[in-house]
């Protein structure tokens, strides 16, 4: 009854390639998010979608693609994997009712590019 | 400069001692105001919201002051369990802003 889900826990890769995160939140949310927490502990937005509509998109190298099939889902295609890529990645969600300020995340996605 | 900062720390306190973190916001325009706690290697979570009249949750209480752009979180009677990274959040353009933490260790 997990109300923020992610998979993979763990994503070990080699440099160039492509890997996918998935989100699910069983929270009847309306908006998701996706962070990045660097070795430096810095928990920065990357994308936020309201009903499957992108809303935020920061300054994200294009070779991050989030997807959002449906309200309840939000996932991130990530390209030419680099080490920089190598973070925690958060999804999280909220609700217009709450407050789109408290926002309920994940428990992550440690990624390490080789 | 960074939009949100924090003494990294790690505060070191014992049992039962009372500790304060303080945070700094460089948005005059910010609304909202938050205090997360993250344990290590686990997601963030809300600890509580800040309002410009402070607010007390417990043994936790937290302050704003608009003026000096400050925000700070004040933990009574600390336990073990409290061993953790605050981070201090404020809103900007309708998205949340993290500080990086600080550290609290909390000793028997």
């Amino acid at each position: 009854d997990t109300a923020v889900s992610q998979t993979p826990k763990y994503l070990v890769t080699q440099m160039g390639n492509d890997k996918s995160i998935k989100c699910e939140q069983n929270l009847g949310h309306d908006t998701m998010y996706w962070y990045k927490q660097d070795s430096k502990k810095f928990l920065k937005i990357m994308f936020s979608y309201n009903n499957k509509e992108l809303i935020i998109n920061e300054t994200v190298p294009n070779r991050f693609s989030p997807k959002s099939p449906d309200k309840a889902h939000l996932n991130l295609h990530i390209n030419s994997l680099e080490l920089g890529d190598s973070a925690v990645y958060f999804c999280a969600s909220s609700s217009q009712e709450e407050g789109l300020d408290t926002q309920y995340f994940g428990p992550g996605t440690r990624l390490t590019v080789l | 400069r960074k939009e949100v900062e924090q003494d990294p720390g790690p505060f070191n306190v014992p049992e039962g001692a009372t500790v304060a973190f303080n945070c700094t916001y460089s948005n005059s325009a910010s609304q909202s105001f938050f205090w997360y706690r993250q344990d290590c290697r686990k997601e963030p979570k809300l600890l509580m919201s800040v309002y410009s009249s402070g607010n007390e949750d417990g043994r936790f209480t937290a302050q704003l002051n608009r003026a000096s752009q400050y925000i700070s979180l004040l933990i009574r009677d600390s336990k073990l369990s409290d061993s953790a990274t605050y981070l201090c959040v404020t809103d900007s353009s309708y998205k949340l802003i993290f500080g990086s933490g600080t550290r609290l260790l909390v000793r028997p």
